[in-house]
Parts: structure tokens; sequence; C-alpha cells
């Protein structure tokens, strides 16, 4: 079975520019999750996806962010414009119910490396 | 104070040796909470669940302990491989909404 996969790997920006990452869940996972982690810190939520729908979006930074699941599979999330602060590695996680379990166990994909000088 | 606390390490153990983690979480309406492990420049990988009643896969025990609001991680027979860094993950219900992450503590299993 796939895992989560996330493209670019790597993406170098300046200033201003626009970057959008994308995250393909594994094959029928409903929910989909964006993190951040940024240098030094832990890694941080920035929304929830089940399916299509947004679940929750409390931790996205601001409205410089736009994150769509259109269609309920893949996922992209755009940053514009793009600022220094935004550096970090972006990871994508999804996950099923876990009959019987406590929780829904998340699978990570690789996370894109977004530097922005 | 911070909802997932750990001890960021290094913890330097030698192979063979038994180590154990803890992590503190503040909310007590979390209700699902994980170990996952992250070698460098990688992504977190789930280890392990961890459920009210402690539960074990081989040279891992994980422990919950409600009433103090930590959960813990044992790892018996240390190997050189086992070294990365261990990030404690609590949600808050269910396992259905955003999880939170503590920053990790670093293990290094040393020859």
């Amino acid at each position: 079975e796939a895992g989560v996969t996330q493209f670019p790997s790597h993406s170098v920006i300046e200033k201003g520019q626009t970057v959008t990452l994308r995250c393909d869940p594994i094959s029928g996972h409903d929910n989909l999750y964006w993190y951040r982690r940024v240098m030094g810190k832990e890694i941080k939520f920035l929304l929830h996806f089940v399916k299509e729908s947004k679940q929750d979006e409390s931790g996205m930074p601001n409205n410089r962010f736009l994150a769509e699941r259109t269609g309920g599979t893949y996922s992209t999330l755009k940053v514009q414009p793009a600022e220094l602060e935004d550096s970090g590695v972006y990871f994508c996680a999804s996950s099923h119910y876990v009959q019987g379990g406590q929780g829904y166990e998340q699978y990570f994909g690789p996370g894109t490396r977004l530097t922005v000088t | 104070r911070k909802e997932v606390e750990q001890d960021p390490g290094p913890f330097n153990v030698p192979e063979g040796a038994t180590v154990a983690f803890n992590c503190t979480y503040s909310n007590s309406a979390s209700q699902s909470f994980f170990w996952y492990r992250q070698d460098c420049r990688k992504e977190p990988k789930l280890l392990m669940s961890v459920y009210s009643s402690g539960n074990e896969d081989g040279r891992f025990t994980a422990q919950l302990n409600r009433a103090s609001q930590y959960i813990s991680l044992l790892i018996r027979d240390s190997k050189l491989s086992d070294s990365a860094t261990y990030l404690c993950v609590v949600n808050e219900a269910g396992g259905y909404q955003k999880v939170t992450f503590g920053t990790g503590t670093k293990l290094q299993v040393i020859p």
C-alpha cells in the first residue's frame, strides 16, 4: 500500500512569491491533515479535512495560507505571498477510523521543506 | 505551560540499556495518545498508540496515567537503530480532531 506522498520535496522561493504544496493521502483515508514545523519548534497543526470539507482550520497562521481538497482526494496548500517566517517543513498526514481503537492513527508524508529567501 | 511537554534530552545510553521517557499533557479532556519516532530530516512515523491499560510491542512498552496526566515510553535492550527523536502526541477528542505534538525527546544509543 502506498503511503502519503508530498510534492515537492523541497522548494526555495523568494519573499512575495507563491508556492503550492501538494499532498496525496493514503487511498481510502477520509481524514487529511496539514502540519508545519519551523526551525527549533514542535510540529504544529494547521488544518484538518474530512473528505473535501474543512473540519478544523484553527491552526492556519493567516489568510496568506489557503488549503483545498477538491473531490476529497489530494490536497493543496498555497502560500501567497510567502514571507520569510513561512520557512519550515510542511507535513501532510492522513488517517481513517481505527475500529475499536481509541483514536485515529495518523500516517505522515515525507514533508515539503520550504525555504523563503 | 505547554500543552504537551517532553524533556528534549539528549538521552545518551549504551547499547542494551533500558531507557524511559515521560510526557505530560495539560488538557485533562485528552483522549488519545501516541508515540511517534522521527529520524533526522524525516517524517514522524507511528511507533505505537497508548491505551489506558498500557500496551507492549516487543521491546517497547507504553503506559498512560490519566490521574497524573502523563504517558511514558520504555525501551528495553536499546539498539543503535533506536537512535531517533521520540515525539509524544496527544489528541483532545476521540482521535478525530487535531493532535498536539511535544517537542520530542532525542535518544542516542552508543556502542
